[in-house]
């Protein structure tokens, strides 16, 4: 059964600042592992998907990182913006199109102008 | 916007009652995954679909029940509501290969009085 915890909870940042939080897993046992961008009345977004041991992933000031051998994903945010504020979910994925996507409780990032 | 759609966006209805929740997929997209988000939880998984197949199950009530149809749109029952089923519902449409991103609706926020 895969696990997905994600750290911290919640997080403030000034703007201008970056920062930087933890999708954490036990098993290396999932075919992909997804990070989405959850905005306050709107639905998740779809930021990555990463498969492979030291796949790395960027989109603008967003990127991630992933390391299936220690167990975790970083998603790092240089130079925050209002915009950013969001709550950001890390979700696995197994190894067929019948497997269940587990998603994180998500760590909700707050951008103080 | 995702190309999701789900309908209706809000519904308000009594403990005991019925409802069906509607979501159409994106165009091509063969799966279609749906969601419960109750007050400061995170997403709960409830169940997959795939070409009108029953694929992959959460944590879903047997008071809920759901399908897909030829047409790839799909349906979420709730029945003998009670309180604690209000909660915001998604609907996530993805592509057929493994570990395809997810799309989702705006979702349907259903209120049990």
């Amino acid at each position: 059964i895969l696990n997905v915890e994600q750290s911290p909870q919640s997080l403030h940042v000034q703007e201008g600042d970056s920062t930087n939080f933890t999708c954490s897993f036990p098993s290396s046992n999932f075919y992909a592992l997804h990070w989405y961008r959850w905005e306050t009345a709107k639905s998740p977004e779809a930021l990555f998907v990463m498969t492979l041991n030291g796949d790395e992933k960027k989109k603008g000031r967003i990127s991630a990182t992933l390391n299936t051998k220690e167990g975790y994903s970083y998603l790092y945010i240089k130079g925050s913006q209002p915009e950013d504020s969001a709550t950001y979910l890390c979700a696995l994925s197994g190894y067929s199109s019948a497997s269940k996507i587990i998603f994180g409780s998500g760590t909700r990032l707050s951008i103080r102008p | 916007d995702s190309g999701v759609t789900q309908t209706p966006k809000h519904l308000i209805t009594a403990t005991g009652q019925r409802v069906t929740l509607r979501c159409s997929p994106r165009s091509g997209d063969l799966s279609v995954y749906w969601y419960q988000q109750s007050l400061d939880q995170g997403l709960q998984f409830l169940i997959q679909y795939y070409n009108g197949e029953e694929r992959a199950k959460g944590n879903i009530l047997e008071r809920f029940s759901a399908q897909q149809f030829p047409d790839l749109h799909s349906e979420l029952n709730l029945s003998s509501l009670e309180l604690g089923d209000s909660a915001l519902y998604f609907c996530a449409s993805s592509g057929t290969g493994v570990g395809e991103t997810q799309y989702f609706g705006p979702g349907t926020r259903l209120l049990v009085l």
